[in-house]
């Protein structure tokens, strides 16, 4: 069974902090998807990473897939209250359903 | 109108009623998907849709028992639900998952209270 951890599990920060999460496996992926969500609505896809030791930009978001294809993280630079969310990582390979971790919740605060 | 929509956004059921879930894509997507979430668990698979066949039955009880009567529609019919199925349902669609790089995007979600 694919399984996917992120960490932390809860972070709340002051705007203008810089902050990292992660997304950690023990299984290989053939892509990497990172969602935001926000409360009462669905998730938001934000970026999908294929390539391993891939780095994507996003305005302040940062995203990369690690060399192995495993693993993940995410980098905020400057920290907005917008950017509050539940952060979520789901890995795909061809032909099999997404395996979703449970979600960094970040709060932003002004 | 863009991208996937779900009808209702809230639903209050009591446990004796029978409910459907309503979900559309706009997307020209071949796969939909029913995902539930409840507070402080993962996202959790249900069912799965693949060019309107049922690919995927997540060991879901038979009280929900989904319908999709064509790529762009998909339902999730609800009778006799229990307490424990209070929860947000999210409806997600996607290009074939048999290609390379395919992406899931998601509805808004019906929040489902069952009293």
């Amino acid at each position: 069974t694919q399984l996917l951890e992120q960490s932390p599990q809860f972070l709340s920060i002051q705007e203008g902090e810089n902050l990292t999460v992660y997304c950690n496996s023990s299984s290989v992926f053939s892509s990497l998807q990172w969602y935001r969500q926000e409360p009462g609505e669905g998730p938001v896809l934000l970026v999908t990473v294929v390539t391993g030791g891939e780095v994507k930009k996003l305005k302040r978001l940062t995203f990369q897939f690690g060399d192995a294809r495993k693993d993940s993280s995410l980098h905020i630079t400057a920290a907005q209250p917008g950017d509050t969310g539940l952060y979520l990582c789901a890995g795909g390979n061809y032909g099999q359903n997404f395996v979703f971790g449970p979600g960094t919740r970040l709060s932003v605060l002004p | 109108e863009t991208g996937v929509t779900q009808t209702p956004r809230h639903l209050v059921m009591g446990m004796t009623n029978k409910k459907s879930l309503k979900c559309e894509q706009h997307l020209g997507h071949n796969a939909m998907y029913w995902y539930k979430q409840s507070a402080k668990k993962p996202l959790e698979l249900m069912f799965v849709y693949n060019f309107k066949e049922q690919t995927e039955n997540n060991s879901v009880p038979s009280r929900f028992s989904p319908e999709c009567p064509n790529s762009s529609h998909l339902f999730l019919h609800l009778h006799t639900l229990q307490p424990e199925d209070s929860a947000l349902y999210l409806c997600a669609s996607s290009q074939d998952p048999g290609t390379s790089g395919y992406e899931q995007y998601f509805g808004p979600g019906t929040r489902l209270t069952v009293t």
